[in-house]
């Protein structure tokens, strides 16, 4: 089956634009998460959904970042205005389920780079 | 509280040796401790997860040891090989309707000399 699929890869923006980023889950996961992973650090969960619902958002800069799921399936993770300490990696993941469905797969991630 | 402790940093060992890896946490609503490699430029991919109700689970030179009354668990890679070279993180997960929530280490990199 296909893997989780992001893009852009690569990004470089300067400080207080905006910029957004797209993910495509595993055809039919119905959790999808977002992590912003900080150099040297590990994956730091922003947001996640339930189909298109927002179950946990409690980590997520919600005065510069929102994020949205259409129609359950794929997803956008907008930053507006960005900041210098917005570098870092956007990955999405994604899980079919509970139990033995427990894995989560990860896109390749976004590097985004603001200056 | 929702912590997850990950060390050493950084690792480096010679090829054939064993790699360990030792994470802790404090949560004891977590319920699923899987580990994750991560090579550059790619994103995390399970390597082998375990539940608190077992000690030990080996798949191939990957074991996970769990010792739930300290709250700790490690990774142990035998046989270390170069291509075993990334960065590994341990996570866990709450239980309950977190759908899935997980706390990730601090993460390891591990470099294996050949």
């Amino acid at each position: 089956e296909a893997g989780v699929a992001q893009s852009p890869r690569y990004k470089i923006i300067e400080k207080r634009q905006s910029v957004a980023f797209w993910c495509n889950p595993i055809s039919g996961h119905a959790t999808l998460y977002w992590y912003q992973q900080i150099l040297g650090q590990g994956p730091k969960l922003l947001i996640q959904f339930q189909n298109n619902g927002v179950v946990d958002d409690s980590q997520l800069p919600k005065d510069r970042f929102s994020a949205e799921r259409l129609k359950g399936v794929d997803s956008t993770l907008k930053i507006q205005p960005a900041k210098l300490e917005d570098s870092a990696v956007y990955l999405c993941a994604s899980r079919a389920g509970g139990g033995a469905r427990d894995t989560q797969y990860f896109g390749p991630g976004t590097r985004l780079t603001v200056l | 509280q929702q912590q997850v402790k990950q060390s050493p940093q950084s690792l480096i060992v010679q090829k054939g040796g064993i790699s360990i890896i030792n994470c802790a946490y404090e949560n004891t609503a977590f319920d699923y401790f899987p580990w994750y490699q991560q090579f550059p430029g790619k994103g995390p991919a399970l390597l082998i997860a375990i539940r608190p109700d077992v000690s030990e689970k080996k798949e191939g030179r990957f074991t996970i040891s769990f010792n739930k009354s300290a709250k700790q668990f490690s990774l142990h890679i035998m046989d270390s090989q170069p291509g075993d070279s990334a960065t590994y993180f341990c996570a866990a997960r709450a239980g309950g309707t977190s759908y899935g929530k997980l706390t990730f280490g601090q993460g390891t990199i591990l470099t294996v000399h050949p």
